[in-house]
């Protein structure tokens, strides 16, 4: 069975940093794309990152291009988000993605920006 | 960026009755491939969302046969012959064509 299991959210103040990872099981890891997604509370989805399978290219949505960097480790089927610079807008579940078109979510993680 | 719409964004739904929603985005969603990647989403509360059905109108393993969708170029629907109870909670379509892929705002379905 597929399962995504996100960490490493919390409470991080304005202009903070934090990591999220993602332990993927249950299929090949190497052969897809990866997404990190999020949800701010109460409102609607937005894709924030894309990795390549082999980690080759990525590709960020325009709030959070020069703050977060996806990456992965395929020897350790991971993903990682690093998020520098932190908003109060960047609160949100944030969501591990299978495939760039999403076919599969993990639980998310809470990430909170708060002073 | 790619705009996705909605309507409605309320759907009050009598059980086993249909119910159809629609989608539509500002560009034209086919790819350089040939495919047409908009996706369906169906999220309950408190859950993260399920993926129902992806390039247009292939449904995913496990979903019903009672969902359906269909469309083309930048105008899509999601239809559910009979609605049951478990059908509730917020829809949502997504256009994987275009970076970044963009979701439309939701249409929350709850029952009459």
């Amino acid at each position: 069975e597929v399962q995504l299991v996100e960490s490493g959210g919390g409470l991080v103040q304005p202009g903070g940093s934090l990591r999220l990872s993602c332990v993927a099981s249950g299929f090949s890891f190497t052969n897809y794309w990866m997404t990190w997604a999020r949800q701010a509370p109460g409102k609607g989805l937005e894709c924030v990152a894309d990795i390549k399978d082999d980690g080759s290219r990525t590709y960020y949505v325009d709030s959070v291009k020069g703050r977060f960097t996806i990456s992965r480790d395929n020897a350790k089927n991971s993903l990682y988000l690093q998020m520098n610079s932190l908003r109060v807008e960047d609160t949100a579940i944030y969501y591990c993605g299978r495939d760039g078109r999403i076919d599969w979510w993990g639980q998310g993680t809470l990430v909170t920006v708060s002073s | 960026e790619v705009l996705m719409t909605q309507s409605p964004l309320s759907l009050p739904v009598i059980l086993g009755q249909p119910a159809s929603i629609s989608c539509r985005s500002t560009q034209d969603l086919v790819f350089t491939d040939g495919g047409t990647y908009l996706s369906w989403f169906h999220q309950r509360p408190g859950q993260s969302p399920r993926r129902l059905i992806y390039e247009v109108s292939k449904r995913d393993s496990g979903v019903p046969d009672r969902f359906s969708g269909s469309g083309s170029g930048a105008d899509f629907t999601l239809q559910i012959s009979r609605v049951e109870v478990e059908d509730v909670g917020v829809y949502y379509c997504m256009q994987g064509t275009h970076w970044p892929y963009t979701f439309g705002p939701g249409t929350t379905v709850d029952i009459k």
